[in-house]
Parts: C-alpha cells; structure tokens; sequence
C-alpha cells in the first residue's frame, strides 16, 4: 500500500535560517513525489516535484527538494526561509503501479519567526 | 496560477437542504477530483473522474455524488445537508498523462461549508 508521512506537525525557524520540512514515503515501483503548499483560506498550490533524474529537485518560491531512494525520503528545503513562507505545506506520493490516486501526508504547518 | 475555479467560497445552510458545490477548469484537463478536508489537516479524496461520464469514489466514503457532463465542469451534490458535512471541500484537476501519471493536481481555492 501506498503511503507517505510526515513526521512533524509544526516546525519552526528564524527568519534567514535554512528550513527543512521531512516526508518519508512507502510505495511499490518507483515514486513520483510532489510537493504542495497551502496558505489560509486558500487551496493547494504545487512546489515541485520528482518523477527521475537529478535528485535534487527545483521548484518555486526557492524551494528545493532531495529524492533519496535508500531512505525513502523527499525532504522539501530552503536556504534561507522567509516570514511569507508561513503556511501548510504538503508531502504528495502516486506509485508508478497505482496512479489514479495521489496519496498525501497530514500536513506539516511552517512557521517562520522574524 | 491555475485556472480552476469553485464557487460560492462560503456557504452557511440550514439542515436538509440539498446544496450543489461548482467546480470549473479552464485547462482542458481530463483527470478531476474532489477533497474534504477540515481545516489545517490533512486531505480526504471523495471523488474522481477520468473525462467526460466518468466518476468514481475516493478513499473517504461520502453521502455526495458527482457528475461529469462536460469536461471543464466537476459539480457536486449533497442532497440533504448534514451537520456532519461540515468542512472544506477542494476542486482539483490534472492533464491527462500516457503510462504513468505523473501531473501534478491544480487546486481550487475551496469551498468552505456551515451546516447548521
């Protein structure tokens, strides 16, 4: 079965600081990962995603993911987060062999301090 | 930004009454679906649809049905209102993709339903 965590409800960082917000997923095949954000009162707006190659993963707003198979991981990154990237974000995953679904994690809400 | 759309935004009804939810892509795209989600948790797909006279249930069972007449229009239907369907309702789509799908989901920005 497919299934993708996110093992941090909030996580907090300064201003300037580099963030890391971590997802681990399950999946049979290869993975296809993508990555959402949501502000308030809004819907879910697409970061990036991985589907092969680079496992380093470019998207908007600066934001950057890591692919790494051994570990199952897709952790979404930032080098330097700002206040406006305070939001909910989430960790997306469909499986090569089962892809009428998108299986998503339960959220992991940023909160950027300045 | 995507262009899909879902109105109203905000509905505030009364129990027993039936309450249709829109939701319109401007994309073309054939893959369609709905979520319920409750705020700032986590995302429950009810339904889906692969094109046109296509729909099928999601993972979380729901009282809603949904019809696909045309492409761009993913309407759906609660026939009497609830208390328990409370909650926020996201519209999605994505491109048709040959082999293995891997679109990215375009979201709505969400109705948000009161059943009092």
């Amino acid at each position: 079965a497919q299934s993708v965590a996110q093992p941090e409800d909030q996580v907090n960082v300064a201003e300037g600081n580099p963030l890391t917000v971590k997802c681990t997923y399950s999946v049979s095949g290869n993975p296809y990962l993508f990555w959402y954000v949501q502000y308030p009162n809004r819907g879910l707006q697409f970061l990036l995603k991985y589907i092969t190659g680079d496992n380093l993963v470019k998207g908007s707003y600066g934001f950057e993911a890591e692919f790494n198979k051994s570990q199952t991981s897709f952790h979404l990154k930032k080098p330097s987060a700002l206040v406006s990237d305070s939001a909910l974000y989430f960790c997306a995953v469909r499986g090569y062999f089962n892809t009428d679904k998108l299986i998503f994690g339960t959220g992991t809400r940023l909160q950027v301090f300045p | 930004e995507a262009d899909i759309y879902q109105t109203p935004r905000y509905l505030v009804i009364g129990t027993g009454k039936k309450i249709t939810l829109e939701c319109s892509q401007t994309m073309g795209h054939d893959k369609m679906y709905w979520y319920q989600q409750d705020p700032g948790m986590e995302l429950h797909l009810i339904h889906y649809s692969y094109g046109v006279n296509s729909t099928e249930k999601g993972d979380l069972s729901s009282e809603s049905t949904v019809s696909r007449i045309r492409t761009e229009h993913f309407p759906l239907t609660l026939e009497s209102a609830r208390p328990s369907h409370t909650s926020q309702y996201l519209c999605a789509s994505s491109e048709f993709s040959l082999g293995a799908d891997n679109q990215p989901q375009h979201f709505g920005d969400g109705t948000r339903l009161s059943i009092l």
